[in-house]
């Protein structure tokens, strides 16, 4: 079935450490996205990319790098600079064939503090 | 700057009836919104689109309603079962072309 895969679904990070979310997509979508969610607030972006081998900051980068060498593929790693890593992690993509068309997500990471 | 809101962060229906969850959007110039529904633990589903050109659009069991007068959309899920309790989100593309969410409706439905 297309759609779109994130791995590990659960994840933990110690102090200093960066840690790399998983992000694969089959349906030959262009753009790619991730989004950081927190309880009781709505979907906030980290990084997009609309092509390979090119990404743009969202709102809150700071903290976050991201890499599209593949077209399947958007890879975002947390890294030690990002001090309150603790959220859900949700990836999406969207074809870009038309204007209107919806971001579809996988069923995200999620990342701890030990 | 521009924001995207719904108006309950909760609501409770008994299975059968009908539910209608709101939401209101600041950017006149809006020309598209999606409604997704987000299941614990997983990520956010397309549930249904509508362009501003529409002022509504039937799915199967769903409904939505757009008012661009009162910048104002609702999704209406009819004879509301037990698998349909998740939070619901509205979405809407900014003038930069970015989705901005609202914070989300939990909807419970009672048996």
């Amino acid at each position: 079935d297309g759609g779109i895969t994130q791995s590990p679904k659960y994840l933990f990070r110690k102090e200093g450490q960066n840690v790399t979310l998983s992000c694969e997509q089959n349906l030959n979508h262009d753009a790619m996205y991730w989004y950081r969610q927190d309880p009781g607030q709505g979907l906030r972006l980290i990084y997009y990319s609309q092509i390979v081998n090119d990404f743009q900051k969202g709102d809150i980068a700071e903290g976050y790098s991201v890499s599209r060498e593949k077209k399947e593929s958007f890879p975002l790693t947390v890294t030690s600079a990002q001090k309150n890593p603790t959220a859900f992690y949700l990836c999406a993509s969207k074809s870009e064939q038309g204007i209107y068309q919806p971001q579809h997500f996988g069923d995200g990471t999620r990342l701890s503090i030990l | 700057g521009e924001s995207v809101g719904l108006h309950l962060p909760t609501l409770s229906v008994q299975e059968g009836d009908n539910s209608i969850i709101n939401c209101a959007y600041s950017n006149s110039a809006s020309d598209y919104f999606i409604w997704y529904k987000q299941e614990s633990g997983k990520g956010p589903q397309f549930i249904i689109d509508i362009r501003s050109n529409m002022d509504k659009r039937q799915g199967q069991r769903v409904t939505v309603l757009l008012n661009k007068t009162v910048k104002h959309l609702s999704l209406q899920i009819a004879a509301t079962q037990p698998g349909d309790s998740a939070v619901y989100f509205c979405a809407a593309p900014n003038q930069g072309g970015k989705l901005i969410f609202g914070q989300g409706t939990e909807l419970s439905v009672k048996p």
